[in-house]
């Protein structure tokens, strides 16, 4: 079974520019959470997503960023314009479903993004 | 609001010896807890996880990890480490409760394996 892939594994980009960071699932798995990680500072929780609803995007940055999930399916994660401070690794998890007892996240291997 | 603090950022031991790596949580509500390793170039995989019962658990590749509610830590050890364990270890939590589970992350911690 595949895990949960991200698209690109890195990217380099100008300040002011644009970028969309993929992530795919694994295979029906309802939920869907994207991380970052800035350089040597712990992980942080981003949003989630429940099929394609946005059920928590109480850690996004800013209005920069705009995820979405499109049919329930593979997400996206743009950052418009970006800057400086946006540098980092995004992660993006997955699990099957979150009930009472917390259910485990599949991590992908992420995706490193450098704004210059 | 749940933190969590890991103590160490870098720990560089010598194979075969134990380590022990620190992290203690704040929560005003019971949580889950959770370490997480992530090996050069690859995503974070569950190690173990603490739900409820035995506050010693056990993991993947020999690790373990005791849950101490009264002191508010949840260390993770290794009596005898190989070189392969080198990688970042990351503690986290989650609330205890119905609905989603967003993980709350230290910052982690870089075991160095020397043989």
């Amino acid at each position: 079974e595949a895990g949960v892939t991200q698209f690109p594994s890195h990217s380099v980009i100008e300040k002011g520019q644009t970028v969309t960071l993929r992530c795919d699932p694994i295979s029906g798995h309802d939920n869907l959470y994207w991380y970052r990680r800035v350089m040597g500072k712990e992980i942080k929780f981003l949003l989630h997503f429940v099929k394609e609803s946005k059920q928590d995007e109480s850690g996004m940055p800013n209005n920069r960023f705009l995820a979405e999930r499109t049919g329930g399916t593979y997400s996206t994660l743009k950052v418009q314009p970006a800057e400086l401070e946006d540098s980092g690794v995004y992660f993006c998890a997955s699990s099957l479903s979150a009930g009472l007892r917390s259910d485990e996240q599949f991590f992908g291997p992420g995706t490193r993004l450098t704004v210059l | 609001a749940q933190s969590v603090t890991q103590l160490d950022s870098q720990v560089p031991v010598f194979e075969e010896a134990p380590v022990e790596l620190r992290c203690n949580y704040s929560s005003s509500v019971s949580v889950y807890l959770f370490w997480y390793v992530q090996y050069p170039n690859q995503g974070l995989q569950l190690l173990l996880k603490y739900l409820s019962g035995s506050t010693l658990v056990k993991g993947i590749n020999g690790f373990e990890a005791e849950f101490n509610k009264s002191q508010t830590s949840f260390h993770l050890r290794k009596p005898s480490v190989h070189i392969s364990d080198t990688a970042e270890y990351f503690c986290a939590v989650t609330r205890f409760s119905g609905g989603y589970n967003k993980l709350i992350f230290g910052a982690g911690t870089r075991l160095a394996v020397h043989p």
